[in-house]
């Protein structure tokens, strides 16, 4: 069955730490993606990535920066955390750009900024 | 602004009951997907519609998607505790170049 991992499920973390949120997939997709959730504002793309050591600016990414060293991992950072990053976070992948197939995610990280 | 307005935001009924959720936009879209997302995990795909008029059935949940693809249903007959959870709608906008536009959800609870 073909996933998409995130390595923690639930984080606290204190205000101005560095955060790292992982995201791997092994589908081999070219595409991969980091949203987050809150409640009443669906989903939100912070940053998305087409290729190996591509990146692109979604709606939100002031706060965030990423990575994508390898093309199954996929990392979220927060470079000096804050309560208004709490929330979910979703790491997502697809196979094509037309987005037809749809996405798969993970299972999400609910981090809290305290 | 291209935006996909899901109604109701929030439904509870019983178990045994039909339901419909709306996916609206005023933008044409070459393709749009429904996701159901349960508590605590990812949202899950359960099927993607891209020509005017399609309508795709997964045992009781009929999806629809507009003649002029602008908008979408989700029909669910006889709803079961199992169905609860949020359904998302998203789609990819005509002429657009890559981002899929997201609904806000709408939350479903069926109550046994």
């Amino acid at each position: 069955d073909v996933k998409v991992t995130q390595s923690s499920r639930y984080l606290v973390k204190r205000t101005g730490e560095k955060v790292f949120l992982e995201c791997v997939q092994d589908m081999d997709h070219e595409n991969m993606f980091w949203y987050r959730q809150d409640p009443g504002l669906g989903l939100r793309l912070i940053y998305f990535s087409y290729d190996v050591k591509m990146k692109e600016k979604g709606d939100i990414p002031e706060g965030y920066s990423v990575s994508r060293e390898k093309k199954e991992r996929f990392s979220l950072i927060l470079e000096s955390a804050s309560t208004n990053q709490t929330s979910m976070y979703l790491c997502a992948s697809s196979e094509n750009l037309d987005r037809v197939e749809g996405y798969t995610f993970g299972s999400g990280t609910r981090l809290t900024v305290v | 602004t291209q935006l996909l307005e899901q109604s109701p935001q929030f439904l509870s009924i019983q178990e045994g009951e039909n339901l419909t959720v709306y996916c609206n936009s005023s933008s044409v879209f070459s393709s749009l997907q429904w996701y159901r997302q349960e508590p605590g995990e990812g949202p899950v795909l359960l099927v993607t519609v891209v020509t005017g008029g399609e309508v795709k059935k997964l045992k009781r949940l009929t999806f629809q998607f507009g003649d002029a693809r602008k908008d979408s249903s989700l029909h669910i007959t006889a709803a079961q505790p199992g169905d609860t959870g949020l359904y998302l709608c998203a789609g990819v906008a005509q002429g657009s170049n890559y981002q899929l536009i997201w609904g806000a959800g709408t939350k479903l609870i069926i109550k046994p």
